[in-house]
């Protein structure tokens, strides 16, 4: 079993639409989350970054963690078809050799079609 | 211009044929690793450094070194490539280990024949 797991995969959605992503984790030390998109044929970017629980919004952006249940996520509100692109969730742990190393999710291709 | 510069972009060579990646980035930044991506997987990390001379192994090491002889740079090694590295590269910066912000360079795009 992978230590992140990211899902749906792909998604497609019209534009206006409220877009949810969300990962599950099974490893109880991560404290970092972070969502990074990625457009084609570059590499990512940071999107959003969160410590331990709790939500975090900027602008159209969402990101909410639920430490509990080892469950992330996050949301788009009025999407755009800039914002077509592939969504990484990635965590880390603080402290030990997990110090600093982030583990990624698989990703999520998301369209926006207009 | 912030950045990671990578190169090359894209590269096609033969299994056996030594090559190596480069990676500079102008953010005097310590921390420095290297990713590989890879449909289904995500990214996994190769290498990093956590400064000059520091270096240490991820998740997949196996194939591949690395070195960090000054602040700016960390090429990618590959001694004796293999069909099963075929893979997009990519080269990340941070500030320090501690930050979440990774600043990522735009990728290199191997093809091991």
């Amino acid at each position: 079993q992978k230590e992140v797991e990211q899902d749906p995969g792909p998604l497609s959605v019209p534009e206006g639409a409220i877009v949810s992503l969300n990962c599950t984790y099974s490893n109880s030390a991560f404290q970092y989350f972070m969502w990074y998109r990625q457009y084609s044929r570059k590499g990512p970017e940071l999107l959003m970054y969160t410590y331990s629980s709790g939500n975090k919004e900027d602008g159209r952006f969402t990101a909410q963690v639920d430490k509990s249940s080892k469950y992330i996520s996050l949301f788009i509100r009025d999407s755009q078809p800039s914002d077509s692109a592939t969504y990484l969730c990635a965590m880390s742990a603080a402290g030990g050799t997990s110090y600093g190393k982030l583990t990624f999710g698989q990703g999520t291709i998301l369209t926006v079609h207009p | 211009e912030a950045q990671v510069t990578q190169n090359p972009r894209y590269l096609i060579t033969v299994t056996g044929k030594k090559l190596t990646v480069t990676c500079s980035q102008n953010m005097n930044h310590e921390y420095m690793s290297w990713y590989r991506q890879d449909p289904g997987l995500g990214l996994r990390q190769i290498y990093y450094s956590m400064n000059v001379e520091v270096t240490d192994k991820g998740d997949v090491p196996e194939g591949y070194k690395v070195s960090r002889k000054e602040k700016r740079n960390f090429p990618l090694i590959l001694e004796s490539p293999s069909p099963n590295q075929t893979s997009l590269y990519f080269c990340a910066s941070s500030r320090d280990r501690e930050a979440g912000e990774l600043f990522f360079g735009e990728g290199s795009r191997l093809t091991v024949l």
